[in-house]
């Protein structure tokens, strides 16, 4: 009963490559997030999406395509990859504008060698 | 631009020692949140502060929130190697209220 699933858990690839990640989430939120965290720890946002619409997009480079084809999905799509690429990325939801206690997925560690 | 600060980024206690940590805003929160992330986990929700000085209990864990809503505090009551872990703040800016999280805080616990 998995409430924010990322797949796959582990990504390892070659520069250039293109690469998605996947998010689903089963808790009936409306709204769902693209964070990085780097190896420092820190957590960036880069997306998020309401109801399949687009509210957040910080400054990412444009190789990173965000996709939400309902509200239970949020995939990450990133083309020519980067060695600066390499994180983890976590998938989040919550509910509401309010936007209190995200639950965030087991995170997408992505490693461009 | 907005910020939450969190410093400083790593501390080591002895196990049974109270820990405190603190967290800052650059502008004025409507809410502050905070989240742990255990070794090799994700961020896990723990709490939500709204109101002027409020405190809030979970177990050993108190946080509060400050008079101002600008800064916000954890303390860890006789810490527990179960305890360890990074420890987030995160409160809304910007236009879109974006959940913005500080640089974390890791906890080491030791036995």
């Amino acid at each position: 009963d998995t409430a924010v699933s990322q797949t796959p858990k582990y990504l390892v690839t070659q520069m250039g490559n293109d690469k998605s990640i996947k998010c689903e989430q089963n808790l009936g939120h409306d709204t769902m997030y693209w964070y990085k965290q780097d190896s420092k720890k820190f957590l960036k946002i880069m997306f998020s999406y309401n109801n399949k619409e687009l509210i957040i997009n910080e400054t990412v480079p444009n190789r990173f395509s965000p996709k939400s084809p309902d509200k239970a999905h949020l995939n990450l799509h990133i083309n020519s990859l980067e060695l600066g690429d390499s994180a983890v990325y976590f998938c989040a939801s919550s509910q509401g504008w309010d936007r209190v206690g995200y639950t965030f997925g087991s995170g997408t560690r992505l490693t461009v060698v | 631009g907005q910020q939450v600060m969190q410093i400083p980024q790593y501390q080591h206690v002895q196990e049974g020692e109270d820990f405190t940590t603190y967290c800052n805003s650059s502008t004025t929160l409507s809410n502050i949140q905070w989240y742990k992330q255990r070794p090799g986990g994700h961020p896990v929700f723990l709490i939500q502060l709204v109101k002027s000085g409020e405190v809030k209990k979970q177990k050993r864990l108190t946080f509060q929130f400050g008079e101002a809503k600008k800064n916000s505090s954890l303390h860890i009551t006789a810490t527990q190697t179960t305890d360890v872990g990074t420890y987030f703040c995160a409160g809304p800016t910007g236009a879109n209220s974006k959940l913005t999280f500080g640089k974390g805080i890791t906890l080491s616990v030791r036995p």
